[in-house]
């Protein structure tokens, strides 16, 4: 099983700041990975693919990066809609397909 | 535009069996590069993939949970479901039905529609 790790658990950001949210693979999953957001009370959104592809409608300040084992997640000049819980998973090597356990972003 | 919808029982009994139903509508089910899939959230915590079905009902399973669980898919009624056998309170959660989509990697896949989660409460 591929296991992924988020870090930090938690980040504290001022408004209009940029953030990078990290998340790593304990084993290569080339850039077949994807990031979510989500909401209190709401479902995942899926905001990039293949690491770095942004979904439809997804705004140009998210953008993803890394491959291998090392990826990230950037959002700049954050909005107050941006404050949320950050997931990445990988779809390389499964079953079964897993996620991390999240980065929260809050105020 | 696609959209899900969950149905479940809300509450159950430890040593039950759950079944939840998602309904699939505004498109087709029978689509060659799309899988559809259960994932849960415990209260508080992370995503769990669980299963997976193709329209043509090839699954897929979570292995921690593969003996006690089963996807099937109608895809004529654009209707799946899952069935899960002898819960705890650790399935406790929100259920979410998602449409998985074939990434570059052929038989690869990531989850671009969800809906919007029913939650599952397991008490005696």
């Amino acid at each position: 099983e591929t296991v992924m790790t988020q870090s930090p658990g938690t980040l504290s950001v001022f408004p209009g700041k940029r953030v990078t949210l990290s998340c790593r693979a304990s084993q290569s999953v080339g850039t077949n990975l994807a990031w979510y957001q989500q909401k209190p009370g709401q479902a995942p959104r899926l905001l990039i693919y293949s690491a770095s592809t942004r979904a439809t409608g997804i705004p140009a300040r998210f953008s993803g990066g890394g491959s291998g084992t090392e990826f990230t997640l950037t959002i700049t000049s954050l909005q107050s809609e941006d404050f949320a819980i950050y997931y990445c998973q990988q779809y390389d090597s499964w079953p079964p397909l897993t996620f991390g356990g999240g980065t929260k972003v809050e105020i | 535009q696609l959209q899900l919808q969950e149905s479940g029982p809300g509450l159950l009994q430890p040593s039950e069996t759950l079944t939840l139903m998602c309904n699939v509508s505004g498109g087709s089910m029978s689509t060659t590069n799309h899988f559809w899939a259960w994932i849960r959230q415990p209260p508080g915590k992370g995503l769990e993939w669980i299963a997976s079905t193709h329209y043509t009902g090839t699954t897929y399973y979570n292995p921690s949970l593969k003996s006690r669980v089963t996807i099937s898919v109608a895809p004529s009624r654009n209707q799946f479901s899952l069935k899960m056998t002898s819960v705890t309170a650790a399935d406790a959660g929100v259920y979410y039905c998602a449409r998985g989509i074939e990434a570059d990697k052929a038989w690869s896949y990531y989850f671009d529609v969800w809906g919007r989660g029913t939650v599952l409460t397991v008490s005696s």
